[in-house]
């Protein structure tokens, strides 16, 4: 398997700008999550999917923010608009089962903001 | 509120030498400890995985202990190579739940 896909892997847009981020898990695997990773506050769990539905969302920082997941094999965030605050990675990751099993990463997306 | 704390933030070592990371935790209630390796520009890579009733778990060079009373652990590297320069991110798992709470990691610096 190829591991878990991500795309683009760079992105860089200004302020205001619609980004949206795109994610392939595993195939097979069940649970998807969408991370924002900082140097102030390392990695944060934004929304996790389960068998493509919306199981908790309380990370997502705002309105701004809005993940869906229209089948197994892809999902997406996007952010409407893009604030320089926004500026982070961006990991997708999927496991087969919940928290016991081991979370799989991609590469992430480096997202600019300006 | 469920915290992970790891020490120290930063730790440079010269190649061969053998190091220790610290996790503490008050992640409740508890269902496994996570290490996981992260290249820079790259996603985390799992290394161990610890159940509550385990202890002690290795991967090659690197071993994880548990101590599930004090809520600690630590990976130890032994014979330390270049390739080992990553950060190193302590996640621990709460029962019944598939969030994970995550360290800030410790960044490892392997020098020749």
């Amino acid at each position: 398997d190829a591991g878990v896909i991500q795309s683009p892997r760079h992105e860089v847009t200004e302020m205001g700008q619609e980004v949206t981020l795109r994610c392939k898990p595993i195939s097979g695997h069940d649970y998807l999550f969408w991370y924002r990773q900082t140097m102030m506050r390392g990695l944060e769990l934004l929304i996790y999917f389960n068998n493509n539905v919306p199981i908790d969302d309380s990370g997502m920082p705002e309105d701004r923010f809005s993940a869906k997941m229209p089948n197994a094999s892809f999902s997406t965030l996007k952010i409407q608009p893009s604030e320089p605050r926004d500026s982070a990675v961006y990991f997708c990751a999927s496991s087969l089962g919940p928290g016991g099993g081991t979370q799989y990463f991609g590469p992430g997306t480096r997202l600019l903001v300006l | 509120k469920n915290q992970v704390e790891q020490s120290p933030q930063s730790l440079i070592i010269l190649e061969g030498k053998n190091c220790t990371l610290q996790c503490n935790y008050t992640v409740s209630p508890f269902s496994n400890l996570r290490w996981y390796k992260q290249d820079t520009g790259r996603g985390p890579v799992s290394l161990t995985i610890m159940t509550f009733s385990e202890n002690t778990k290795s991967n090659g060079r690197y071993t994880a202990t548990l101590d599930a009373d004090t809520k600690q652990s630590s990976l130890h590297i032994t014979a330390s190579q270049l390739s080992d320069s990553a950060s190193y991110i302590c996640v621990v798992s709460l029962s019944g739940y598939s969030t994970l709470t995550f360290g800030k990691g410790t960044m490892l610096l392997v020098s020749p």
